[in-house]
């Protein structure tokens, strides 16, 4: 079974700070992603990987960076937390052609106050 | 710019029914549709991928129709259980890019 973890299930930090959310995969994909999720909005990409070092935006990029040091690993950061970015972060990761499945970890509620 | 629709939003229906749960999309032009479950405060469970090429998915109860010209997919469950509670959720692909696509979910209760 493809298992894709995150580092946290829930996670409370003050508006500025600096945050990481870690996702982990442990089935050799090439591909990574992470979305947000908000009520009202659904799901929508801020960023995917399609291997190591490489990165491309996606939907909402604003306020956030990633990094891509293993092919297993694929974190999110938010430089300075704001209020706004208060949400569901959820990673997925899939291998390197489209015709295959995403697969989802379990998602990280983050609240920013 | 495609669209995903998923319609109704919610639906609540008695243990042991049959239901189908629609989506729609406005460019045909996709690669695949995949179909995901989603519980409360939790992430997303991969049901079923559907080729671009492939008219049907099964696994166990659940049946996924795809209908490209007419741009219409459906998730079928048999014997509906209180355990297939949750929000379902489309998405498409398009073609070669890896980038889905969500629509907006049926949230499903099914009552004892």
């Amino acid at each position: 079974d493809v298992k894709v973890t995150q580092s946290s299930r829930y996670l409370v930090k003050r508006t500025g700070e600096k945050v990481f959310l870690e996702c982990v995969q442990d089935m050799d994909h090439e591909n990574m992603f992470w979305y947000r999720q908000d009520p009202g909005l659904g799901l929508r990409l801020i960023y995917f990987s399609y291997d190591v070092k490489m990165k491309e935006k996606g939907d909402i990029p604003e306020g956030y960076s990633v990094s891509r040091e293993k092919k297993e690993r694929f974190s999110l950061i938010l430089e300075s937390a704001s209020t706004n970015q208060t949400s569901m972060y959820l990673c997925a990761s899939s291998f390197g052609t489209p015709s295959y499945e995403q697969y989802f970890g379990p998602g990280t509620r983050l609240t920013v106050t | 710019k495609q669209e995903v629709t998923q319609i109704p939003a919610a639906l609540s229906v008695p243990e042991g029914e049959n239901l189908v749960l629609n989506c729609s999309f406005t460019d045909s032009a996709i690669y695949n549709l995949q179909w995901f479950r989603q519980d409360p405060g939790k992430g997303l469970t991969s049901l079923l991928l559907i080729q671009s090429s492939q008219r049907e998915q099964t696994s166990g109860r659940l049946n996924a129709s795809l209908d490209k010209s007419s741009g219409r997919s459906t998730l079928y469950i048999a014997a509906s259980q209180p355990g297939d509670s949750a929000t379902y959720l489309c998405a498409v692909r398009m073609d070669s890019s890896y980038k889905l696509i969500f629509g907006s979910g049926t949230r499903l209760l099914v009552r004892p």
